[in-house]
C-alpha cells in the first residue's frame, strides 16, 4: 500500500514567522499535488509539480518535489492568519487519476 | 461556473436508517471520486468513477456502502444500514481525463448517526 506521510501534523505559529511542512513517501509518483482546506469546505488545489527537483512559487509559497519524485515540501514565508487551515499532499501514480493523500497538516497562525 | 455540487450538506439520523448521498460533477469531466474524511483516517478514498464504470472500489468499507453512477451529471452514495461509525464528512470530487489533473471537490455532507 502506497503511503504519504505528512509532518507535522499540527502547527501553531504566530503571524510572521516561516514554516515547512513536508510530505514523504517510499514510492515514486508521476506528480504531487498540494490541496488547502478550510472549515466546512472541500480541499482546493494550490499546485502540481511534476518534474522531479521542481520549484513552483505561489506568492509567500514555495513547493519543491524532490528529485527522485518521493517527497515534497511546502514553505510558507511571513505567515499570516489567512494562512490558517488543513494542508494535503496528494501523490498521483498513474491509476486513472486515483490520488493518495496524505493525512494532512492542520496549520494555525495567530495573530 | 458551479463547481461540484453536493446535498445535503448536512444530515443527522438514526443508526439503522438508509442514507442517500448525492453528487453533481462539474460538466465535462469524466471522472468521479468519492471520499470520506475523519479526524482519525483523514481523507479516504471510498471509489471512483470513469466515465461512469466504476474503476476502483477497494476503499468502500463494507456492503452497507454502494455508489451509482447512472449518467454523467450524477451520482450517489448509500448506506444502508447505517452505523454510528460512518459519521464523518463525505466529499465528492470531479477531474477532467485522469493524468495530473487537479481534483475539484464539493463542500461536502457532513453525515451523523445517532
Amino acid at each position: 500500500t502506497q503511503l504519504l506521510e505528512q509532518s507535522p501534523q499540527f502547527l501553531s505559529i504566530q503571524e510572521g514567522e516561516n514554516l515547512t511542512v513536508y510530505c514523504n513517501s517510499s514510492s515514486v509518483f508521476s506528480s504531487l499535488q498540494w490541496y488547502r482546506q478550510e472549515p466546512g469546505e472541500g480541499p482546493v488545489l494550490l499546485v502540481t509539480v511534476v518534474t522531479g527537483g521542481e520549484v513552483k512559487k505561489l506568492k509567500r509559497l514555495t513547493f519543491q518535489f524532490g528529485d527522485a519524485r518521493k517527497d515534497s515540501s511546502l514553505h510558507i514565508t511571513a505567515a499570516q492568519p489567512g494562512d490558517t487551515g488543513l494542508y494535503l499532499c496528494a501523490g498521483d501514480n498513474n491509476q486513472g487519476g486515483k490520488l493518495i493523500f496524505g493525512q494532512g497538516t492542520e496549520l494555525s497562525v495567530k495573530p | 461556473d458551479a463547481g461540484v455540487i453536493q446535498s445535503p450538506r448536512h444530515e443527522v439520523t438514526e443508526m439503522g436508517q438508509e442514507v442517500t448521498l448525492r453528487c453533481k460533477p462539474i460538466s465535462g469531466h469524466n471522472s468521479l471520486f468519492w471520499y470520506r474524511q475523519t479526524m482519525m483516517r483523514g481523507l479516504e478514498l471510498l471509489i471512483y468513477f470513469n466515465n461512469n464504470v466504476p474503476i476502483d472500489d477497494s476503499g468502500m468499507p463494507e456492503d452497507r456502502f454502494s455508489a451509482k453512477m447512472p449518467n454523467a451529471s450524477f451520482s450517489t452514495l448509500k448506506i444502508q444500514p447505517s452505523e454510528p461509525r460512518d459519521s464523518a464528512v463525505y466529499f465528492c470530487a470531479s477531474s477532467s481525463s485522469p493524468g495530473n489533473q487537479p481534483q475539484h471537490f464539493g463542500d461536502g455532507t457532513r453525515l451523523s448517526i445517532l
